[in-house]
């Protein structure tokens, strides 16, 4: 148990709908990344956030955003779903200039 | 571009098997390497690894860096069922820029 929680944890979405997913960190920590991770693959970079502003941003295109919030929980919102969008989405909290050593258990997407 | 390249892809052994996970990067501004094991979702961290030569253990597995040759390499000796997992390296390149991870190395532990 990391105590970093993502919700929900499984999720069917049609082409062209919009998604939120959501993850809390673990305690303390203020910085949030999150990550894709298709079947087979490693888990890919999409963003990170500090302190509520984006703090770098992986090779995902702009209908992939985020937030974070006061408390340090963050959304990662998706637009215009597509087919390859289907994947594990992964969360990780840090503190700021640690490694990432606590995932959330994921949101499994299936786009159809 | 930064990459991480594990190998073997897949492997399966025999309860009892000493295994050797390799990984391999070629990354700008490194900072640690780490290991992770992942099961059915979350990866759980495993170790990190800053310094040349200096072997990390836990339990049955080890894992150690070699910063001139770009390698790592996860050791776990007297396997188990459940270890059978995906194990994940991943680089982390600077403060607050994100892992690098490559693919994993799927093991299957069979009685």
């Amino acid at each position: 148990e990391t105590g970093v929680t993502q919700s929900p944890t499984h999720l069917i979405k049609t082409r062209g709908q919009q998604v939120t997913l959501r993850c809390s960190s673990q305690s303390g920590h203020n910085t949030v990344s999150w990550y894709q991770q298709a079947l087979g693959q490693g888990p890919q970079f999409i963003f990170q956030y500090y302190r509520e502003e984006e703090n770098g941003r992986g090779n995902f295109p702009p209908r992939f955003s985020g937030l974070q919030f006061p408390n340090y929980s963050s959304e990662l919102n998706v637009n215009a779903l597509e087919l390859d969008d289907s994947a594990l989405y992964l969360c990780a909290s840090s503190f700021t200039g640690g490694p990432e050593a606590f995932f959330g258990q994921g949101t499994r997407l299936t786009v159809v | 571009e930064d990459k991480v390249v594990q190998s073997p892809l897949s492997l399966v052994v025999h309860e009892g098997d000493t295994v050797t996970l390799n990984c391999s990067y070629e990354v700008t501004n490194f900072r640690s390497l780490l290991w992770y094991k992942q099961e059915k979702k979350a990866p759980t961290f495993l170790f990190m690894l800053t310094s040349s030569g200096i072997e990390k253990k836990s339990g049955r597995l080890s894992s150690i860096l070699d910063k001139k040759e770009l390698f790592s390499i996860l050791n776990i000796t007297a396997t188990q069922t459940g270890d059978s997992a995906v194990y994940l390296c991943a680089v982390l390149i600077s403060g607050n820029t994100p892992l690098v991870f490559g693919k994993g190395t799927r093991l299957s532990v069979i009685a």
